[in-house]
């Protein structure tokens, strides 16, 4: 079945690039997203890309994918301390339609001014 | 537009009681769904709802019942609750899957402890 893997936590300094990494085993045809949940609220949809892709920017936000590794990051610049958060990397697939997505336990971000 | 809203937002139970968690959105979207929250364990789906009429089990349906009841509404009822149950549970929504990116929107969430 799917698994989807992160690590738990990453702190960084205000300014700096975060890299938060997420690893997934499903081999066909994929959507692999990034989900933000600030304290205490539901969770926040960031950014999705295809398994047929490498790289999806988005202003501060960059995704890469690496197929082979099955490896998926989200690349923060210039992180600021309201994107303090818990990250979370999810996939849906063609086995079930992409109707379901699959979560993994997600990266607590902590910056510091 | 109020997007995906959930009532309530808190609630304590006893062992052995019942409720049900309401959810709804004014997105027309197809899809709803309802996961729980535990800590170190990401959300995990308990059931989903492809298209208005139909329901279907997700990863931890055990000790919980679904309605769809419209287009907009989906309830989970807990029958009897076990503190196992304790958690935080979120109702999402998408336009639907089929085939596509499954852009989900989620709601508040409710925290429900079982004493």
């Amino acid at each position: 079945g799917e698994d989807v893997e992160q690590s738990l936590f990453l702190s960084v300094r205000e300014g700096d690039s975060s890299v938060i990494n997420c690893t997934y085993t499903d081999s066909s045809s994929t959507y692999l997203y990034w989900y933000k949940q600030e304290p205490g609220a539901g969770l926040q949809l960031l950014t999705y890309i295809f398994s047929n892709m490498d790289m999806k920017q988005d202003q501060r936000l960059t995704v890469l994918l690496n197929k082979k590794d099955k490896h998926l990051s989200l690349r923060i610049a210039d992180t600021q301390t309201g994107d303090s958060a818990i990250y979370f990397c999810a996939e849906s697939n063609r086995n079930t339609g992409f109707q379901k997505l699959v979560f993994g336990t997600g990266t607590r971000l902590l910056v510091s001014p | 537009n109020a997007g995906v809203t959930q009532t309530p937002k808190f609630q304590v139970l006893k062992t052995g009681q019942s409720m049900t968690l309401q959810c709804a959105q004014d997105m027309n979207h197809n899809s709803m769904y309802w996961y729980r929250q535990d800590p170190g364990m990401g959300l995990r789906l308990i059931y989903y709802s492809a298209s208005e009429g139909t329901t279907d089990k997700g990863e931890v349906p055990n000790g919980y019942n679904v309605s769809r009841l419209n287009k907009r509404e989906f309830s989970l009822r807990l029958e009897s609750a076990a503190p196992s149950q304790t958690s935080v549970y979120f109702c999402a929504s998408s336009v639907s899957a089929s085939g596509r990116a499954n852009e989900q929107f989620f709601g508040p969430g409710t925290r429900l402890t079982v004493l």
